[in-house]
């Protein structure tokens, strides 16, 4: 089945660690896309790349890094940086059309 | 600028129609969307709709926008439990282009 994956659901970090969240996908779309979701505050971009080898900073990428080096894939990393890291993150990805973005089941960060 | 913005609840009993509403502030948006994200999920397209429509109805989904107003709503018809979730109004210039996301509102249905 065509779809996005996200993996680990669940992550937890020291303090100071980096961690890398992967994203996945066979929906051969070419842009793809990293949210973080706070309560109450919706989802927030942080990095989105149109093209492979090309991607842009979101509204909110301090302390956050990516690559796009193949088209399937887009992995975010926490860097330590980052100084409120514990939230929901959603990776999602979209062709042509409508512009719908299509998203992953999430990865909940917690440091600790 | 760019701003979306929802109330945060709704509590309605089953059976009953929900009303979530939605105000943006780009005039150049020309897609509006509606999301649906269950507990611990990612978000799934309920529909959405282009600038130049004033209504779509999908089933028991009926979206209005009022473009002079900017604003937006998505009514459930014969609301039932398994519609509780939080609900995303989203907006984008252009096909492909990033989405601008609300806040959610978290619908209650009360049986």
């Amino acid at each position: 089945d065509g779809g996005i994956t996200q993996s680990p659901k669940y992550l937890f970090r020291k303090e100071g660690q980096n961690v890398t969240l992967s994203c996945e996908q066979n929906l051969n779309h070419d842009a793809m896309y990293w949210y973080r979701q706070d309560p109450g505050q919706g989802l927030r971009l942080i990095y989105y790349s149109q093209i492979v080898n090309d991607f842009q900073k979101g509204d909110i990428a301090e302390g956050y890094s990516v690559s796009r080096e193949k088209k399937e894939s887009f992995p975010l990393t926490v860097t330590s940086a980052q100084k409120n890291p514990t939230a929901f993150y959603l990776c999602a990805s979209s062709g042509e059309g409508s512009g719908e973005l299509f998203f992953g089941e999430g990865s909940r960060l917690t440091v600790l | 600028g760019e701003d979306v913005e929802q109330s945060l609840f709704l509590s309605v009993r089953e059976g009953d129609s929900s009303v979530i509403n939605c105000t943006y502030t780009d005039s150049s948006s020309t897609y509006l969307y509606w999301y649906k994200q269950e507990p611990g999920a990612g978000l799934q397209l309920l529909t959405y709709i282009f600038s130049n429509m004033d209504m779509k109805q999908d089933q028991r989904l009926t979206v209005l926008l009022n473009k002079k107003d900017k604003h937006l709503s998505l009514r459930i018809a014969d609301t039932q439990t398994g519609d509780s979730a939080i609900y995303f109004c989203a907006e984008s210039k252009n096909q492909g282009g990033k989405l601008i996301f609300g806040q959610g509102t978290e619908l209650s249905v009360k049986p």
